[in-house]
């Protein structure tokens, strides 16, 4: 079945990278994405990766993809207190109308 | 680009009444339009899939006599959710994509509270 999990909470230090965890049960998925809800919001795309792509950088954000482990992560170089929300991942499926099945959430708190 | 907009943000109704919410694709034409339920400090749960013109595709365990979805345009979906009660009190967010296979940007979300 489908699965997404994911930790559900993450502090780390203004300035310090944040690596945010993901695993994902199906592997058939066609995108693998990464979106970022601030309290009160609807939901931001960060970023997404496709799933035969080991790797992509966009600025602050790193992603990886270890399709061997069904594993997905972020990484937030230079966490700003900004950056503090909640992040969902997320897969999606062709076959149908891109459904998306999202994981929990982790909620990135950033201190000084 | 890619903006998707909610109305209204915010509703606090009666119990037994109907509320509508619209989600409307701004700047680009919304062939699938997608309706999903946040409860507080959890995930995003799928509630329908609906396309332009064709009737909507509902989750399993969603009422669609109680969540009616009309997706009449290709810049507009409403969520109408009827008799609510209680238990219907959550966060309503609605995402677009122009085309099956195109990434989903979502709305604000509504906040629905019903007393």
């Amino acid at each position: 079945g489908e699965d997404v999990e994911q930790s559900l909470f993450l502090s780390v230090r203004e300035g310090d990278s944040s690596v945010i965890n993901c695993t994902y049960t199906d592997s058939s998925s066609t995108y693998l994405y990464w979106y970022k809800q601030e309290p009160g919001a609807g939901l931001q795309l960060l970023t997404y990766i496709f799933s035969n792509m080991d790797m992509k950088q966009d600025q602050r954000l790193t992603v990886l993809l270890n399709k061997k482990d069904k594993h997905l992560s972020l990484r937030i170089a230079d966490t700003q207190t900004g950056d503090s929300a909640i992040y969902f991942c997320a897969e999606s499926f062709t076959g149908g109308y891109n459904k998306l099945i999202f994981g929990a959430g982790t909620r990135l708190a950033v201190h000084p | 680009g890619a903006v998707v907009s909610q109305h209204p943000s915010w509703v606090i109704c009666k119990s037994g009444t109907s509320v509508k919410i619209e989600c409307r694709s701004l700047d680009f034409q919304a062939t699938t339009m997608f309706w999903y339920r946040q409860f507080p400090k959890q995930s995003l749960m799928l509630m329908a899939t609906s396309n332009e013109g064709s009737k909507a595709t509902y989750e399993q365990g969603v009422e669609k006599d109680k969540f009616l979805i009309n997706h009449a345009s290709l810049t507009l979906s409403t969520l109408t959710v009827t008799s609510a009660h209680p238990e219907d009190s959550s966060f309503y967010i609605c995402s677009a994509s122009s085309g099956a296979s195109d990434t989903q940007y979502f709305g604000p979300g509504t906040r629905l509270t019903v007393l």
